[in-house]
């Protein structure tokens, strides 16, 4: 059975510091990956999605890299904001038969300015 | 429409009333997620619809939930006889079939049951 785990589950830092968030999950075989931002009250925004075949994906601040064979993916934050402040989401599909994402449980992040 | 449109966005019901949480997803999305947040669950899969194939009902919790997708767009999730722990928020994704692009989730119901 798939388990994602996220650490830390939450985190404080000050503005401007780059920062790791960690998602690791018990079996390899996945589909993809994807990251998604949550703010409190809202939906899930998608932030970087990893297909089982890619080691890593980037989009302005963000890098997420993805480790299939040790069943770990990071989210890499640059500089980060005060707008970075969510809720860090790690999903893991496990094939294309399913549409069933399994999430981990996130990560909170608070940055100060 | 531009993104996935929930409604309503809160619904409070009595215990043991019916409810219905209606899902528009992204035109041209084939495929349809509901998801259920809960305080301190974490997201819990639900229900999972694939063009005119059959849903995976795998995640339904119980039988007074049920879904249908009407013409292979609009979805409607059903919770009869509503109990408190169905309290939570209940989210809708969809996403193009081949898999290749993410999941673009709504801005979910919040439902309580009081």
């Amino acid at each position: 059975k798939q388990e994602v785990t996220q650490i830390p589950a939450a985190l404080s830092v000050p503005e401007g510091e780059n920062l790791v968030l960690n998602c690791s999950f018990t079996d390899s075989a996945i589909y993809n990956l994807q990251w998604f931002r949550q703010d409190p009250g809202k939906g899930l925004t998608s932030l970087l999605l990893i297909q089982s075949s890619q080691r890593e994906q980037t989009s302005g601040r963000l890098n997420a890299s993805l480790d299939k064979s040790s069943g770990r993916s990071t989210l890499y934050i640059a500089a980060s904001q005060p707008g970075d402040s969510a809720t860090y989401l790690c999903a893991v599909r496990v094939s294309s038969n399913t549409g069933k994402l399994i999430f981990g449980q996130g990560t909170t992040l608070q940055v100060k300015p | 429409g531009a993104g996935v449109s929930q409604s309503p966005s809160n619904k409070v019901t009595e215990k043991g009333k019916d409810v219905e949480l209606r899902c528009d997803p992204i035109s041209g999305h084939t495929a349809l997620y509901w998801y259920r947040q809960s305080l301190g669950q974490g997201l819990e899969f639900l229900i999972y619809f694939q063009g005119n194939s059959a849903p995976d009902k795998s995640g339904l919790p119980s039988d007074r939930f049920s879904a249908e997708r009407t013409g292979g767009s609009v979805s409607t999730l059903t919770i009869q006889r509503t109990q408190q722990e169905d309290s939570a928020v209940y989210l809708c994704a969809s996403s193009l079939y081949s898999g290749l692009d993410g999941y673009t989730f709504g801005s979910g119901t919040r439902l309580t049951v009081v």
